[in-house]
């Protein structure tokens, strides 16, 4: 069963501070990993990697996946209260077929106060 | 831009109904997808839809669920006999396919069954 575990599971910072947000996985036959920050409701895309290594960068926010070690990392820098939201880690299997369903880890619930 | 809407936006419903849930996809997209989310948990995958067929579901879809594309722009997502344990927030999701391997979420419908 493919398997995604978020941590911290909460974080507290001041407006400013830079986080690191992490997502470790297990998953038969990967083909890729998407963050998605969650506010009010809908989930909404932020990145999805598939090779190792690479950044992929947008703003303030950046990500990198390694595919060796199993983990990816979400870094935002000079938060702002915007920021606030659940953060989610979701992986995709390459299973037959396109599918491509994910599976989510419980997600990171970011707090940045002003 | 375009996005994937949902109706309704919250649903009260007696155990034991029907409800169907609607959901358009963004328009040049061929994977449709519906996850749900039970309160405080995470975001679950229940099946995923692609050239007018289920191409995936997970053990939570039981007979009690069944989706359907009845038009070119409309995916429904229906649960004959509702129950208390059915209650979540539903999102609905899209794909592009070929190039685009993101989902995109709809807004979700909260279901409640009393």
């Amino acid at each position: 069963e493919d398997k995604v575990v978020q941590s911290p599971l909460s974080l507290v910072v001041h407006e400013g501070d830079t986080v690191t947000l992490n997502c470790s996985y297990e998953v038969t036959n990967f083909r890729s990993l998407l963050w998605y920050k969650q506010e009010k409701k809908a989930p909404t895309f932020l990145f999805m990697l598939t090779s190792s290594g690479i950044e992929k960068k947008s703003g303030r926010l950046s990500s990198i996946l390694d595919k060796k070690e199993l983990f990816s990392i979400l870094n935002i820098t000079a938060t702002q209260t915007g920021d606030s939201a659940i953060y989610l880690c979701a992986v995709s299997p390459r299973s037959g077929g396109s599918n491509y369903k994910l599976t989510f880890g419980k997600g990171t619930l970011l707090t940045v106060n002003p | 831009e375009p996005e994937v809407t949902q109706t309704p936006s919250h649903q009260v419903t007696q155990m034991g109904q029907e409800v169907i849930l609607r959901c358009v996809p963004i328009s040049n997209h061929l994977y449709f997808y519906w996850y749900r989310q039970i309160l405080g948990q995470k975001v679950e995958f229940l099946v995923s839809f692609y050239n007018n067929e289920i191409s995936e579901k997970s053990e939570i879809f039981d007979d009690q669920f069944s989706v359907e594309r009845p038009d070119g722009s409309n995916f429904t997502l229906k649960i004959r006999s509702t129950k208390l344990e059915d209650s979540a927030m539903y999102f609905c999701a899209s794909r592009k396919g070929l190039a685009g391997n993101e989902q995109y979420f709809g807004p979700g419908t909260r279901l409640t069954v009393t």
